[in-house]
C-alpha cells in the first residue's frame, strides 16, 4: 500500500458526462500530480499541485480541470467526456521535488 | 523533453537469470526514479537515485546513473516468476514532475 488512495476504482460513464476523480495524498506530502494512462498514448503528465497551487501543466485538455484543497485532497475534474478519454488516472504524490513520487492503484474510466 | 526512453521494449528471460533493462533521456535531472507496473494495475515504486549519485542497491535491484551520457540501468539479479511486469524509468524534474516512457515488458518463465 502506498498510502495514496484514489476513488473511484472503477467508473463507467456515457460519452458527454462529467465526472469527479479524488486523491488523497500520503500523509505530509505536499506534492500531488495526476498521469493519464493509455493503451496508445504511455503515461501521459496532466498537471503538478504543490501545497495548493498549480505548479505545471503538461498534455492537460482544456475539457479537464483540477484543484488541491487546504487538507491536500486533489480533484480531477473530466467533463465532456468523449470515448478517447477512458483510461487509467493516475495521481501520485510525494514530500518534495527530489524525494519518492508515490502513485494509487488509478482509476479506470471508460466512456461508452 | 525529459521523457525516458526504455531499452529493450521487451525482455524474456528464465527464472534465475539477471534482467537489465536501459533508460536513456535528454535534459538535466533531479533524481531518476524507476517503477514497476503489473497489468492493468498501480505503479510500485521501486527505487530512486539522486543526479549526485551513480550507483544505488535495493534487495536484488541495482540501478546506475550516468549523468553525462543521460542513461541510467536498471538491473534485476536472480529473476523470479514475479517480477514479471513492465517497468519504467521517469527522469524528474527540478519540480519533481515525472516524465514516462514506454517501458519495459520483462517476461520471467519458470
Amino acid at each position: 500500500d502506498s498510502g495514496v488512495t484514489q476513488t473511484p476504482k472503477h467508473l463507467i460513464t456515457a460519452t458527454g458526462q462529467r465526472v469527479t476523480l479524488r486523491c488523497s495524498p500520503r500523509s505530509g506530502d505536499l506534492s500531488v500530480y495526476w498521469y493519464q494512462q493509455s493503451l496508445d498514448q504511455g503515461l501521459q503528465f496532466l498537471i503538478h499541485y504543490y501545497n495548493g497551487e498549480e505548479r505545471a501543466k503538461g498534455n492537460i485538455l482544456e475539457r479537464f480541470s483540477a484543484q488541491q484543497f487546504p487538507d491536500l485532497h486533489s480533484e480531477l475534474n473530466l467533463s465532456s467526456l468523449e470515448l478517447g478519454d477512458s483510461a487509467l488516472y493516475f495521481c501520485a504524490s510525494s514530500l518534495t521535488e527530489n524525494t519518492e513520487a508515490f502513485f494509487g492503484q488509478g482509476t479506470r474510466l471508460t466512456v461508452v | 523533453s525529459q521523457q525516458g526512453e526504455e531499452d529493450p521494449q521487451a525482455l524474456s528471460i528464465q527464472e534465475g537469470e539477471n534482467a537489465t533493462m536501459n533508460c536513456s533521456y535528454k535534459t538535466s535531472i533531479n533524481n531518476l526514479q524507476w517503477y514497476r507496473q503489473n497489468s492493468g494495475r498501480g505503479l510500485v515504486h521501486l527505487i530512486l537515485i539522486r543526479s549526485n549519485e551513480r550507483e544505488k542497491h535495493s534487495g536484488r535491484l541495482r540501478v546506475t546513473l550516468d549523468t553525462s551520457k543521460k542513461s541510467s540501468s536498471l538491473l534485476i539479479t536472480a529473476s523470479r516468476a514475479a517480477d514479471t511486469a513492465s517497468y519504467f524509468c521517469a527522469p524528474t524534474d527540478s519540480w519533481g514532475k515525472l516524465q514516462f516512457g514506454a517501458g519495459t515488458q520483462v517476461v520471467v518463465t519458470p
